[in-house]
């Protein structure tokens, strides 16, 4: 099984508002991603977890908060947000964490993304 | 540093012909090479990877890819194109080097194949 979840599929929120997106895998998974995509581009990378801490935060804003409650769950905590975050943001997971050349021979698995909107 | 690129923004193919999608690369190592798929509103389903060995690569739903290290490319090829493989597609790369584990993905290319 190689599925990795997210929730809600769709989000529409207001710019001050506060809510959550959340990611699931159940694959013993050691490394999770969170990515930012804009329509017709290419995914861009906001944060990485290894095992369960923070690895690599991409410059990202500080409305947008990680948080890796345990190894198999990421969430995405998200507070006064702009309309040019709107976006689809994806979650990923890879077998190995940050360490080990070879763990760059992982595969990340990708969720279905969640659709964010922000009015 | 790593990048990749893909050259073209769409290609199109007639279903039935045979189907090539671009991707270069430039890593300071040797490369960890992958395509994924995007289908619209949906995440990156993951096609195949190049890691060592055999330079052509199976992967899923009949796709390959060969890697050409004195091209530096990785084209993604498939011998007859179906309707539903209308889609964008990436190309990424991994610097060996790289111990983040971070990838880098070329820009997409958007296939239309048409009946």
């Amino acid at each position: 099984d190689t599925e990795v979840t997210q929730t809600p599929k769709h989000l529409v929120m207001g710019m001050t508002n506060k809510k959550s997106l959340k990611c699931e895998q159940h694959m013993g998974h050691r490394a999770m991603y969170w990515y930012k995509q804009k329509a017709k581009k290419p995914p861009e990378l906001m944060f990485v977890y290894s095992y369960e801490k923070l690895s690599i935060n991409e410059s990202v804003p500080s409305r947008f908060s990680p948080e890796c409650p345990n190894s198999s769950l990421l969430n995405l905590h998200l507070h006064a947000l702009q309309p040019e975050d709107s976006a689809l943001y994806l979650c990923a997971s890879s077998p190995r964490g940050r360490g080990p050349s070879s763990a760059g021979t992982d595969t990340q698995y990708f969720g279905p993304g969640t659709r964010l909107t922000v009015l | 540093a790593q990048s990749v690129a893909q050259p073209e923004d769409q290609v199109n193919v007639a279903e039935g012909n045979p189907l090539t999608v671009k991707c270069t690369y430039s890593v300071s190592g040797n490369p960890y090479l992958f395509w994924y798929v995007q289908y619209p509103n949906r995440g990156l389903q993951f096609l195949l990877k190049y890691i060592t060995g055999d330079n052509l690569v199976k992967g899923s739903y009949g796709f390959e890819a060969e890697f050409n290290k004195s091209q530096t490319s990785f084209h993604l090829k498939k011998p007859s194109a179906l309707v539903s493989d209308s889609a964008l597609y990436f190309c990424a790369v991994r610097d060996v080097n790289n111990a983040g584990n971070m990838l880098t993905f070329g820009g997409g290319t958007r296939l239309m194949v048409k009946p």
